[in-house]
């Protein structure tokens, strides 16, 4: 089983619309949770922590259940500028600092 | 905001060349820096834990006399692959944590993309 599982996508999703992806993971000792953003051929960069209580960021929400070990990421009012890999990113091992990455789910906005 | 710098961006060179890659922390002093590698289409592995002042930990799989890591200094890491081959040609990026802040923070540099011919 892979550690980080994320759908590849693509999504193609019009513009102003909502759209959800999920993510699953193995370790049930897992430390932290996040999602980043990754653009072509970039750096990825960190959207957004998840927390078990679940949390919002303006148009971005995140969730965490860790019974089943799963992370949601909610974009609402998508806009062109949200088209991008969204990568599922988990920090695994107690006492390791490095992040476990899934293949990331890409997202087109269509206009 | 932390900022990370690479250098190079991209590199093309000869096969059983080796090539050294810097990863700077700009405006933040890190013990700690990590070392990720990216296949096309697939997702950034950790290659290495690198920690000033002390060896690197190296994840299972990847060749630590392959990959050589020095951090010298706190805001300093360099990856030095040597006696590259085409199947090193990767996208190579680093992440530095800041002595300072939330233990998960990671700031990713920019990536440099070698190419071995």
């Amino acid at each position: 089983r892979k550690e980080v599982e994320q759908d590849p996508g693509p999504f193609n999703v019009p513009e102003g619309a909502t759209v959800a992806f999920n993510c699953t993971y193995s370790n049930s000792a897992s430390q932290s949770f996040f999602w980043y953003r990754q653009d072509c051929r970039k750096e990825p960069k960190l959207l957004m922590s998840v927390y078990s209580s679940g949390n919002e960021d303006g148009r971005f929400t995140a969730q965490l259940n860790r019974a089943s070990q799963y992370i949601s990421l909610l974009i609402r009012d998508s806009k062109l500028s949200d088209s991008a890999t969204y990568l599922c990113v988990v920090n695994m091992y107690l006492g390791a600092d490095g992040l476990t990455f899934g293949k990331g789910t890409h997202l087109i906005i269509q206009p | 905001g932390a900022v990370v710098s690479q250098h190079p961006s991209w590199v093309i060179c000869k096969s059983g060349t080796s090539v050294k890659i810097e990863c700077r922390s700009l405006d933040f002093q890190a013990t700690t820096m990590f070392w990720y590698r990216q296949f096309p289409k697939q997702s950034l592995m950790l290659m290495a834990t690198s920690n000033e002042g002390s060896k690197a930990t190296y994840e299972q799989g990847v060749e630590k006399d392959k990959f050589l890591i020095n951090h010298a200094s706190l805001t300093l890491s360099t990856l030095t692959v040597t006696s590259a081959h085409p199947e090193d040609s990767s996208f190579y990026i680093c992440s530095a944590k800041p002595d300072r802040g939330a233990s998960y923070e990671q700031y990713f540099g920019p990536g440099t993309r070698l190419t071995v011919t």
